[in-house]
């Protein structure tokens, strides 16, 4: 149990487009997702807190016009980043809770060329 | 601000032997903890949870909690060299930021043969 999927595991984009990268929840509902941005050689930094049926809230310094999350489903959160610049690269891995804890999808490698 | 600290290794042990992983956190108030085990180009998979003092154990992992001291262990016996991966801490405060986990850095734990 406690499976989380993520789409598409690697994209390739140009600068200035927008990717859009979904994360659901594959045998449990979800009311609550999160999403992480990590770098290389770096930790997980959480960006945004996912709440279906409400809007995002977001962490310091993280622009939620540029990073967009959409949570339209106990079983799926979207994330869109929009204008990509090559500073955008990055793995990004979602979570969903399902009681106490958190379990993270595969992630999805962004590289902004 | 909330901190999570691990020595970031490399820590190197020899198969069949103790592998000991610390953290340290600076928010008193935090309730939860975790141990993720995260291997090179892929997200963090879940070990071990512990909410209370004392230790708990699973199968070949014990973590342990020290509130008073904001110190939490993790235990590896019998090292694999399937264990080398990168170990990440992380914190949930509770309260207001239930949910929202903050990562230490992450130690580098490499089993020899």
């Amino acid at each position: 149990g406690a499976v989380v999927s993520q789409h598409p595991s690697w994209v390739i984009c140009k600068s200035g487009t927008s990717v859009k990268i979904e994360c659901r929840s594959l045998d449990f509902q979800a009311t609550t997702m999160f999403w992480y941005r990590q770098f290389p050689k770096q930790s997980l930094m959480l960006m945004a807190t996912s709440n279906e049926g409400s809007k995002a809230t977001y962490e310091q310094g993280v622009e939620k016009d540029k990073f967009l999350i959409n949570h339209a489903s106990l079983t799926l959160s979207t994330l869109t980043v929009t204008s990509a610049h090559p500073e955008d690269s990055s793995f990004y891995i979602c979570s969903a809770e399902t009681g106490d804890e958190q379990f993270f999808g595969p992630g999805t490698r962004l590289t902004v060329l | 601000q909330k901190e999570v600290e691990q020595n970031s290794g490399p820590l190197s042990v020899p198969e069949g032997a103790i592998a000991s992983l610390n953290c340290t956190y600076s928010d008193r108030v935090s309730q939860s903890f975790f141990w993720y085990r995260q291997y090179s180009g892929k997200s963090p998979e879940l070990i071990m949870s512990i909410y209370s003092n004392g230790d708990k154990e699973d199968g070949r992992f014990t973590a342990q909690l020290n509130k008073a001291s904001q110190y939490v262990s993790l235990l590896i016996r019998d090292s694999q060299p399937s264990d080398s991966a990168t170990y990440l801490c992380a914190v949930d405060a509770g309260g207001t930021s239930y949910g929202k986990l903050t990562f230490g850095q992450g130690t580098i734990l490499t089993v020899h043969p």
